[in-house]
């Protein structure tokens, strides 16, 4: 069956680290990923979209990565600051649709 | 500037009744999506649409049913709420480019209670 998995559980750092979340994929072949951010009682914001043909993208301090081999995708946030506080998910591209993983819930100390 | 809306924020109603959560885009999109969301869960597909009269049930079995009259507004309706209907409800749109689909854009979330 097809599946989608996150870090399960929370990410704790400190000001200024970087953050690295995970996602793996199983029985999906995507043409494309995304990575939103969600705020507690909010929609999901778009981050980052990147395609099958490209090993990486990064935008201000946002860096993200796709193995389609390993079927995995990293999703980094460099010098981290407590407003990057959040669930984070990432989103595959399936049947010219989104599957949303379950997010992994970041939390930056100061 | 994207703007995607939904009302109501908050809804708390009983058992059996009829509800219907409001979206509306102003991007002029195509494409509009309906999802439900349980806390710390992931988003799960319930209905989407390619344009105005076009409508197609998601990955989710939902008892619910949606319209697409006009290309800004997508509402969703319960004929008969229960409490296994408690959710978040949050509702979508997107530019329609084929297989390389652009970023969706998501409206606030209506927050749903059945007692």
């Amino acid at each position: 069956s097809q599946k989608i998995e996150q870090n399960s559980e929370a990410l704790n750092i400190q000001e200024g680290k970087t953050a690295t979340l995970t996602c793996n994929y199983t029985n999906y072949s995507p043409a494309y990923l995304q990575w939103y951010r969600q705020d507690p009682g909010r929609g999901p914001v778009f981050l980052l979209l990147i395609r099958e043909n490209e090993k990486e993208k990064r935008k201000e301090r946002l860096k993200v990565t796709f193995d389609t081999t390993l079927k995995q995708s990293l999703f980094h946030i460099t010098a981290s600051q407590p407003a990057d506080s959040a669930t984070y998910l990432c989103a595959l591209e399936n049947d010219y649709k989104l599957s949303f993983g379950a997010g992994t819930t970041v939390t930056v100390r100061a | 500037e994207a703007d995607i809306y939904q009302t109501p924020r908050y809804l708390v109603i009983g058992t059996g009744k009829k509800i219907t959560l409001e979206c509306s885009q102003t991007m002029g999109h195509d494409k509009m999506y309906w999802y439900q969301q349980d806390p710390g869960m992931e988003l799960h597909l319930i209905h989407y649409s390619y344009g105005v009269n076009s409508t197609e049930k998601g990955d989710l079995s939902s008892e619910s049913t949606v319209s697409r009259i006009r290309t800004e507004h997508f509402p969703l309706t319960l004929e008969s709420a229960r409490p296994s209907h408690t959710s978040q409800y949050l509702c979508a749109s997107s530019e329609f480019t084929g297989r390389t689909q652009g970023e969706q854009f998501f409206g606030p979330g209506t927050r749903l209670t059945v007692l």
